[in-house]
């Protein structure tokens, strides 16, 4: 079993709609979560991070993580056809040496 | 500023045969990482350089794999004996290293564009 799952999709959604992506993981020192967005033939690119629970928005995008569930979260809203795309989610144990274990990816399609 | 790059963008071997890649991080970074990403997978990490510092190699799949890091910039991903399944991207990554607790810029990995190697 891998250490962080996440499913591959394709998740298909319209415009406008919620996008709604989610990892679970099973490695409990992790503590320090991340979304990327990984365009086709580019390399990822740093969305929204969190440490700890809680929730974080930044502008159309919340980040969610429950440590005691081992699931972390991230919704798109009023989603564009710009946002199609792979969204990997990321996470690490501590701050120093900080190499991050990815899950396997979630695509995304947003249709017009 | 100039993100990070790597060369070439393409290769294209045949099984046995020596590569190259190339990573150039972004200017002033100290921490440089390797991942692979297989068709279809996420990021498997492969080797993290921070400063003068060993190497971390915990995720290198084999000794036919090896990285170095020359005057703390520039890094080269070396395969020897190429295997087709060693076909996938490679992609490199730089951060600003470890910084102060709770300085989370630290886990902001800065990627660059990947090189996608296939092995015939």
């Amino acid at each position: 079993q891998k250490e962080v799952e996440q499913d591959p999709g394709p998740l298909s959604v319209p415009e406008g709609a919620i996008v709604s992506l989610n990892c679970t993981y099973s490695n409990s020192a992790f503590q320090y979560f991340m979304w990327y967005r990984q365009y086709s033939r580019k390399g990822p690119e740093l969305l929204m991070y969190t440490y700890s629970s809680g929730n974080k928005e930044d502008g159309r995008f919340t980040a969610q993580v429950d440590k005691s569930s081992k699931y972390i979260s991230l919704f798109i809203r009023d989603s564009q056809p710009s946002d199609s795309a792979t969204y990997l989610c990321a996470m690490t144990v501590k701050a120093a040496g900080n190499k991050l274990t990815f899950g396997g990816g979630t695509r995304v399609l947003v249709k017009p | 500023g100039a993100g990070v790059s790597q060369s070439p963008s393409n290769k294209v071997t045949e099984k046995g045969k020596d590569v190259e890649l190339r990573c150039d991080p972004i200017s002033g970074h100290t921490a440089l990482y390797w991942y692979r990403q297989s068709l279809g997978q996420g990021l498997e990490f492969l080797i993290y350089f921070q400063g003068n510092s060993a190497p971390d190699k915990s995720g290198l799949p084999s000794d036919r794999f090896s990285a170095e890091r020359t005057g703390g910039s520039v890094s080269t991903l070396t395969i020897q004996r190429t295997q087709q399944e060693d076909s996938a991207v490679y992609l490199c990554a730089s951060t600003q290293g470890p910084g102060l607790a709770g300085s989370y810029a630290t886990y902001e990995q800065y990627f660059g564009p990947g090189t996608r190697l296939t092995v015939t």
